[in-house]
């Protein structure tokens, strides 16, 4: 139990376009998305965390304009890189919670995306 | 402030051998800690998660062990395959937080 699905795995797109990266709890309801971003030969850094329902809350230095965060429904969360520039280009991943247990995240396998 | 180290950053060995791979932190008051493996470009799999009250958790060939008062958890891979090859990266849910935080990973190459 507890699978993180996301989509696409990989993406390669043109600067200057928006990309839209999907996260699924595929059997639990997810009340916590989170968004990491891991950068070549570097730790995975949090960059937004979303409740259902309500606004993302976004790290310091993430801006939120150009990383869409929406989550709709209890499983489900998308991200959107906006007006992508190859400095975007990094391997994105989610992670969920479900209600009551707040000490485990359960991690998807992460989407690469590479702007040219 | 919770830092999370991972030594060495690169390890190469022969085909067969037990080996250990280090996590250190800095802080003891963790929720958790994870082990996961990353394939070149490819995702993350998680391999073992250890929670603060547990001292270890074993799958198949892998062990993980967690010390909290030394701040250091373990991942030892018995009987090492070249399929093993990937990064291994070391995960952990400091008390009182909703962060995760990641070490830089050891890169593992097992050679036929």
């Amino acid at each position: 139990g507890a699978v993180v699905s996301q989509h696409p795995s990989r993406v390669i797109c043109k600067s200057g376009t928006s990309v839209k990266i999907e996260c699924r709890s595929l059997d639990f309801q997810a009340t916590t998305m989170f968004w990491y971003r891991q950068f070549p030969k570097q730790s995975l850094m949090l960059m937004a965390t979303s409740n259902e329902g309500s606004k993302a809350t976004y790290e310091q230095g993430v801006e939120k304009d150009k990383f869409l965060i929406n989550h709709a429904s209890l499983t489900l969360s998308t991200l959107t890189v906006t007006s992508a520039h190859p400095e975007d280009s990094s391997f994105y991943i989610c992670s969920a919670r479900y209600r009551g247990n707040y000490n485990e995240q359960f991690f998807g396998p992460g989407t690469r995306l590479t702007v040219l | 402030k919770q830092e999370v180290t991972q030594i060495p950053a690169a390890l190469s060995v022969p085909e067969g051998e037990n080996l250990v791979l280090n996590c250190s932190f800095t802080d003891s008051a963790i929720y958790n800690l994870q082990w996961f493996r990353q394939d070149p470009g490819k995702g993350l799999t998680s391999l073992l998660l250890i929670q603060s009250s547990q001292r270890e958790q074993t799958s198949g060939r892998l062990n993980a062990s967690l010390d909290k008062s030394s701040g250091r958890s373990t991942l030892y891979i018995a009987a090492s395959q070249p399929g093993d090859s990937a990064t291994y990266l070391c995960g952990l849910l400091p008390s009182g937080t909703y962060k995760y935080i990641f070490g830089t990973g050891t890169r593992l190459k097992v050679l036929a």
